[in-house]
């Protein structure tokens, strides 16, 4: 079946401290992976998006790839900001319609 | 400006009480999903529909109904058969629903039973 695993929050930062969220996931045939943030009482906002092995996503200094070998889709980012606290899913979905979310990790960036 | 809009953004019910929440989208998006979150987990899908008139059940449909009358317009109804209704709900839409299809998220209403 399909599934995304992603690291347990929540994580505290100081400003402009290197970033890694892991995920991995399990699927029947080959998705396409995704990351979205929520900032807190909103919706989800798509951050970014791979569609294929090797594929490198990247938005807002954000980056992640997808990496088959190793199932995983980690994402990072170089330096943070308190503008970044938020909580992050990584996602996949595959010919279906439906996309399977991991549980979340809260991200929490303190000046 | 194109997107999907949630209304309201806090709605309240009394126990037994069917309730209905609204999404909208002007994206001219095909398909449009429902999904329930509870604090501290990953989104669940309830419904979803590739088009006018047609919507499937997701994994979580028990509880729920929902229409498909207009290509921009999927409400959603809680009724009272939904035993543990407080939650964040979310409406999504894409472009067709292919498997590289991107999801957009409106801004969610969150549910209290009361």
């Amino acid at each position: 079946g399909n599934s995304v695993t992603q690291m347990e929050g929540p994580v505290t930062l100081s400003e402009e401290a290197f970033l890694t969220i892991n995920c991995t996931y399990t699927a029947t045939g080959y998705p396409s992976l995704f990351w979205y943030v929520q900032y807190p009482g909103e919706g989800l906002q798509l951050l970014l998006k791979a569609t294929k092995a090797d594929d490198k996503g990247s938005n807002k200094g954000f980056e992640a790839t997808y990496r088959k070998e190793t199932t995983s889709f980690h994402l990072e980012k170089g330096s943070v900001q308190v503008s970044d606290s938020a909580v992050y899913f990584c996602a996949l979905k595959t010919g279906a319609n439906n996309l399977f979310f991991g549980t979340g990790t809260r991200l929490t960036v303190i000046p | 400006d194109g997107g999907i809009t949630q209304s309201p953004k806090y709605l309240f019910r009394k126990e037994g009480q069917n309730v209905t929440l609204s999404c909208e989208q002007n994206l001219n998006h095909d398909a449009m999903y429902w999904y329930r979150q509870d604090p501290g987990q990953g989104l669940r899908l309830i419904y979803y529909s590739q088009i006018v008139n047609d919507f499937q059940k997701g994994d979580i449909a028990e509880g729920y109904s929902v229409s498909r009358e207009k290509k921009e317009s999927f409400p959603l109804t809680v009724t009272s058969a939904q035993k543990n209704p407080t939650a964040f709900y979310l409406c999504a839409s894409s472009i067709e629903g292919g498997g590289t299809d991107t999801q957009y998220f409106g801004p969610g209403t969150r549910l209290t039973v009361l």
